[in-house]
């Protein structure tokens, strides 16, 4: 199946700073790259969806303005968490797929951000 | 807005022992498709359900669709330790919708 990659797999900031994660699709192009959130033992929960070359739709709740979202190009989709606090800690997975694709979406590893 | 709810939460059960999850959507869906992650790991896909009533076979895992397309479980059988790890499923109410997840069942299997 499809790879996506996800960077880095685990981060610790200082709290105040910024912290940039990226998705790539590494063997097809990702028109559409979804962004989540995980709590532990929790469900994933969309933080925003992004088309290449076009803004991010945020989900209801989710500030735009400390979670910048841009999905430049077809294989890559950057989530720069902004002045993080710890309450940002959390699990970030992306996940893509083409325009053609419907059968499922391709998930990153996972960054899990630990804001100290 | 649409909501999947699963249940149950939380699943124990013995080496050789059943399993089955539930998933029932607000909504009718146009697809559900069921993820399994492992502790630590990413949600990794195992299949999508497409058609009202569908039932599809991996192994030991039943998937299956509801007739109205608003719920689905995934069952199975005889489990072994290599199964434990957070089941979810994720319903679509448009083809190329968004998913949105149900809050998973948590599944150890003890040897």
């Amino acid at each position: 199946g499809a790879v996506v990659s996800q960077h880095p797999s685990w981060v610790i900031c200082k709290s105040g700073t910024s912290v940039k994660i990226e998705c790539r699709s590494l063997d097809f192009q990702a028109t559409t790259m979804f962004w989540y959130r995980q709590f532990p033992k929790q469900s994933l929960m969309l933080m925003a969806t992004s088309n290449e070359g076009s803004k991010a739709t945020y989900e209801q709740g989710v500030e735009k303005d400390k979670f910048l979202i841009n999905h430049a190009s077809l294989t890559l989709s950057t989530l720069t968490v902004t002045s993080a606090h710890p309450e940002d800690s959390s699990f970030y997975i992306c996940s893509a797929r083409t325009g053609t694709m419907v059968t499922e979406a391709f998930f990153g590893q996972g960054t899990r951000l630990t804001v100290v | 807005g649409q909501q999947v709810m699963q249940i149950p939460q939380y699943q124990h059960v013995q080496e050789g022992e059943d399993f089955t999850t539930y998933c029932n959507s607000s909504t009718t869906l146009s697809n559900i498709q069921w993820y399994k992650q492992r502790p630590g790991g990413h949600p990794v896909f195992l299949i999508q359900l497409v058609k009202s009533g569908e039932v599809k076979k991996q192994k030991r895992l039943t998937f299956q669709f509801g007739e109205a397309k608003k719920n689905s479980s995934l069952h199975i059988t005889a489990t072994q330790t290599t199964d434990v790890g957070t089941y979810f499923c994720a319903g679509r109410g448009t083809s190329y919708g968004k998913l949105t997840f149900g809050q998973g069942t948590i599944l150890t299997v003890h040897p």
